[in-house]
């Protein structure tokens, strides 16, 4: 079983409107959670960092949350732009110098 | 700030040839680079994590003999495939990390091989 689950797999939604993505993980103890963005072809880009004491991080139309009792993780992305289709991936460090634990993403296709 | 770069993008070799891939941190000082392979609708897998001056630590299941890494200074590593082979064909994206306390890792652009 994989320790960082993403839902939905994929996502399609009408530009201008707001989504949520959702990602459970098992990782514990933990250092950070990560959000990032991929676009096709081209390497991840960070959009928010947590540390496992933190609730909420904004960055600009991306909200992330952070629910350490329930292991659960939001990104919530506002007023949605063409430009936001790409794979959105949720990745934890544990404690320690370990590498990251990925979860496999989540599609959002932004259409006109 | 942070600016993790690639060279070349994507490359087409000949089975039984080896690639040479590049990652350079531009803009710092990275202590750490990791490198990592993506196959199509899958998350990033760790190949290898790599210090300046030292060997490189591989994943299990990861062959170094393929794999090559070199970590010569602290802004260049690059991953040799060796003998490539069709099933070698993946997206390769290596990242750099400076530490501290978040230890935040920068990604590269990502390098499109594909073996014929």
């Amino acid at each position: 079983k994989n320790q960082v689950e993403q839902s939905p797999q994929s996502l399609i939604i009408l530009e201008g409107k707001n989504c949520t993505l959702q990602c459970n993980y098992t990782v514990s103890p933990f250092s950070n959670l990560r959000w990032y963005k991929q676009d096709t072809g081209r390497g991840p880009v960070s959009l928010t960092i947590m540390t496992f004491s933190e609730n909420t991080k904004s960055n600009g139309r991306y909200t992330a949350t952070l629910d350490a009792d329930t292991k659960q993780s939001s990104l919530h992305i506002t007023a949605s732009q063409l430009s936001d289709s790409a794979s959105y991936i949720c990745v934890l460090r544990r404690v320690g110098n370990t590498p990251l634990v990925f979860g496999k993403g989540t599609r959002l296709s932004v259409i006109a | 700030g942070a600016v993790v770069s690639q060279h070349p993008s994507w490359v087409i070799c000949k089975s039984g040839t080896s690639v040479k891939i590049e990652c350079r941190s531009l803009d710092f000082q990275a202590t750490t680079m990791f490198w990592y392979r993506q196959f199509p609708k899958q998350s990033l897998m760790l190949m290898a994590t790599s210090n300046e001056g030292s060997k490189a630590t591989y994943e299990q299941g990861v062959e170094k003999d393929k794999f090559l890494i070199n970590h010569a200074s602290l802004t260049l590593s690059t991953l040799t495939v060796t003998s490539a082979h069709p099933e070698d064909s993946s997206f390769y994206i290596c990242s750099a990390s400076r530490g501290g306390q978040i230890n935040e890792q920068f990604f590269g652009p990502g390098t499109r091989l594909t073996v014929l």
